[in-house]
Parts: C-alpha cells; structure tokens; sequence
C-alpha cells in the first residue's frame, strides 16, 4: 500500500521568500508522484509530476520539486513567493497497475504575507 | 466541454434522502475518478472507471454508495440513505489513461454535499 505525509499543515511566507512544502512518501513500488493545488472554491489543478524519468521536476507557475528516493521525499519549492501563490497544496503518490488511483496527503496551506 | 464538469454545484438534503451526484468528463476520456474531500479526512479516493467497468471501488465507504458509468462518459455517484458524515465535497477526475498511471488527471469543481 501507498501513503503519503506533508509536513506541516499550514506555512506562512513573506512574498519574495523561498516556497518549501514537504512530502514524504512510502510505497513498496515505484511511485508516479504529483502535487495539486487547489484555489479557494475551485477543484485540484496539477502543478508537476515526477514518472520515474528526470529527478527534478519543474512545473507551472515556477514550481519545481526533487524525487529523492533514499530520503522517500519529493518536496515542492519556488524560489521566490508571489500573493498568488495562496493555496492548499496537496501531495500524491500512485503506482503503475493501479489505474492512476491517487493517494493523497492530508494537504499544506500555503499562505503569503505582504 | 473543455475541462469537467459536476453538477450540482452544491447539494443541501435530509439526513435518510437519497442523492445524485453527475460527472461529465473531459471528451475522449477513458478513465474517470471519484474522489471525496472532507475536513476530518482530507482528500479520498472513492472509485476508478475505465472505459464503464469500475476494476477499483476499494474506497467507496459503505454499500450506500454506487456509482455507474454509461457510453464511456458521464457517471453518477449516487448516496442512499444519506448521513450527516455524507457531508463533503465529492469530485470527479477524468483522465486520457494512456500511460498506466502516470496521465494527468483533470478534477472538476465538486459537488458540495450537505446532510442536515
């Protein structure tokens, strides 16, 4: 089976400050791992995802994150917080022959602070 | 349409009512998700249709739930009996399902559930 944990339910940054979200994963297989994030009243919108190809991942809106399989993570960064960054960040973890079922974490709000 | 969508956008019923919830999926998707986010639960996985057969319901809480799928495209998940821990929102998730796992998945907004 498949789980995943993030590391702090709520982070607060300056805008202009480095963006870290931590996920860890467990999984007894290669895992296929995605962040989502979710806008107040909107649905989850993908933001990367790492399918066993390059480690370091880069998504949309400046997101990147790094598969480190020894340390069973993939935590999310920007360099740089905008205002509009504001979000719940969700973490995922699935596995080949599973039908793309997603495992989530319990989810990270992000919040930015002028 | 261009992306998923669910409808109702939000549901207020009685506790022992039933309820329908409607998925429509991004056009030419074979696979389609349910999923439900809850405060005291944080976000599930309910149930996966590919093409109108559901090989996985392993997360569908009780036998209150089904749900069904028809001509490879919109699906409804339907609550019997509903109770107030029904209460969340359930979203749906269609993907292209070419990639054994790895396809994007595209959510809809949800259907915000109310039990009363």
């Amino acid at each position: 089976a498949q789980s995943v944990t993030q590391l702090g339910s709520h982070v607060s940054v300056s805008e202009g400050a480095l963006v870290l979200l931590r996920c860890n994963y467990s999984s007894s297989v290669p895992p296929y791992l995605f962040w989502y994030v979710q806008y107040p009243n909107q649905g989850l919108q993908l933001l990367l995802k790492y399918t066993s190809a390059a480690t370091l991942v880069k998504g949309i809106n400046g997101f990147e994150a790094e598969f480190k399989k020894s340390e069973t993570s993939f935590h999310l960064t920007k360099p740089s917080a905008h205002m509009s960054d504001a979000a719940e960040y969700f973490c995922a973890v699935s596995t080949l022959n599973q039908g793309g079922k997603l495992i989530f974490g319990q989810g990270t709000e992000l919040s930015v602070k002028p | 349409g261009a992306g998923v969508s669910q409808s109702p956008s939000n549901k207020v019923t009685e506790k022992g009512k039933d309820v329908e919830l409607r998925c429509d999926p991004i056009s030419g998707h074979t696979a389609l998700y349910w999923y439900r986010q809850s405060l005291g639960q944080g976000l599930e996985f309910l149930i996966y249709f590919q093409g109108n057969s559901a090989p996985d319901k392993s997360g569908l809480p009780s036998d209150r739930f089904s749900a069904e799928r028809t001509g490879g495209s919109v699906s409804t998940l339907t609550i019997q009996r509903t109770q107030q821990e029904d209460s969340a929102v359930y979203l749906c998730a269609s993907s292209a399902q070419l990639a054994g796992g790895t396809d994007t998945q595209y959510f809809g907004p949800g259907t915000r559930l109310t039990v009363l």
